[in-house]
């Protein structure tokens, strides 16, 4: 079953705005990590910020994780084209994900 | 770093038909992962495996699906026979195993299509 439910499904934004896509997940976990997928490739790990961490940064990107309201937010400043994907995050125990259904960001020139 | 390998990219079968796909994790690393990913369902988690030892299947569908793992640099996933349903990308991703979260490496994907 996928546990984290990524919001909006999709996003459509212009080159230098920045995207915001949220997740919400139902049990307690370790970690949360998100991953890019581009079309037509497999998932490429972005971020993994884990359960006693509040806000992490990498490079365009800044997660933050809400323990509390089960939630994570993935911020992508001054977005590119290069950004157009989909987005996932996954939730999990030492080992095992699960994945939420993603969030297509389209980054129009 | 090569990265996961799968093969092949794309299959195309006729129903009824054995598929194998197959697939290289990143030397090292001693977990290996099976996905399925479709409009539907998303992605799904088929098997896992640990040190080439099958720890979590319950994610494979049905008796029609099999995975083995002889080494730590071979992986196969079977599907015999074949059905329309199973069109899907299969992803292979490796990891190393550790506590505090597992970044996992995916490979491209086998596009399936069983007619």
């Amino acid at each position: 079953s996928q546990q984290g439910e990524e919001d909006p499904q999709a996003l459509s934004i212009q080159e230098g705005e920045n995207a915001t896509m949220n997740c919400s997940y139902k049990t307690s976990i370790n970690n949360l990590q998100w991953y890019r997928q581009n079309s037509g490739r497999g998932l490429v790990h972005l971020i993994l910020i884990r359960s006693n961490e509040r806000e992490k940064h990498s490079g365009r990107l800044r997660v933050t994780l809400d323990t509390s309201k089960k939630s994570s937010s993935l911020l992508i400043t001054a977005s590119r084209a290069a950004d157009t994907a989909s987005y996932f995050c996954a939730t999990g125990s030492d080992y095992k994900l699960s994945f939420g259904a993603g969030t297509t960001v389209t980054v129009r020139a | 770093d090569a990265g996961v390998i799968q093969s092949p990219r794309h299959e195309v079968t006729e129903m009824g038909q054995e598929v194998t796909l197959r697939c290289k994790p990143i030397s090292g690393h001693n977990s290996l992962f099976w996905y399925r990913q479709t409009m539907m369902r998303g992605l799904e988690l088929l098997i896992y495996f640990n040190n080439n030892v099958p720890i979590d299947d319950s994610g494979m569908p049905e008796d029609r699906f099999s995975a083995k793992m002889p080494n730590a640099s071979f992986s196969t996933l079977k599907i015999q026979p074949s059905e329309p349903r199973d069109s899907a990308v299969y992803f292979c991703a490796s990891s190393l195993a550790r506590t505090g979260g597992n970044k996992q490496y995916f490979g491209p994907g086998t596009r399936l299509t069983v007619t």
